[in-house]
């Protein structure tokens, strides 16, 4: 997995709690990206960020939020859950920049009661 | 024009078979297109990738064509196998973007 961990790699929660999903790389790579990914809809852009501190939204962005206060960890938090943001989320980083060669992690599974 | 579509949904192939699998795409400023293998409980795996200035690249079984003026690329596993049952998803990317675009997956069961 690119040297890429996820953690929880599971993780039921109810609604209207917070959750944060952590993502670790140890390559050191500028860019790291956070997807979801659902049924039928493939692989969704959520945020990303392209060094410390340096981040933007991507597609599918409302309801969560990212930070990156070291080169190696990247957070999503969802300031509260909702059923919608059950999915599988993963984690990726792209070695060369964007928008080539990106690398995933194991993903988290997280349901939403 | 941001859309990579994807098709099949699902395909069912003999062991030994062809797999083909279509992405079309409509933003003609794409110039990466990767795909990607997904096997149950894992992340996507990038399997191979080409750009715009080849119209084959092949890797051992796997072979993507491209097809400029008609904006569509596909993926042909060769001698499919069992051990190839999985979700593939294209992807495009371009010069300047913020990611790759996916398209929705197509899942691969090959029967021995």
């Amino acid at each position: 997995d690119a040297g890429i961990t996820q953690s929880p790699r599971h993780k039921v929660t109810e609604t209207g709690t917070p959750v944060t999903l952590r993502c670790h790389q140890t390559e050191n790579h500028r860019y790291m990206y956070w997807y979801r990914q659902d049924p039928g809809h493939g692989l969704r852009l959520i945020h990303y960020s392209y060094g410390v501190k340096d981040t933007d939204k991507g597609e599918v962005s409302d309801g969560y939020s990212v930070s990156r206060s070291k080169t190696e960890d990247f957070l999503l938090t969802l300031e509260s859950a909702t059923s919608s943001q059950t999915s599988v989320y993963f984690c990726a980083i792209s070695p060369l920049g964007p928008p080539y060669e990106q690398y995933f992690g194991p993903g988290t599974r997280l349901t939403v009661t | 024009q941001q859309q990579v579509k994807q098709s099949p949904q699902s395909l069912i192939v003999q062991k030994g078979g062809i797999s083909i699998i279509n992405c079309a795409y409509e933003n003609t400023a794409f110039d990466y297109f990767p795909w990607y293998q997904q096997f149950p409980g894992k992340g996507p795996a990038l399997l191979i990738a080409i750009r715009p200035d080849v119209s084959e690249k092949k890797e051992g079984r796997f072979t993507i064509s491209f097809n400029k003026s008609a904006k569509q690329f596909s993926l042909h596993i060769m001698d499919s196998q069992p051990g190839d049952s999985a979700t593939y998803f294209c992807a495009a990317s371009m010069e300047g973007g913020t990611a790759l675009i996916f398209g929705k997956g197509t899942t691969l069961s090959v029967s021995s």
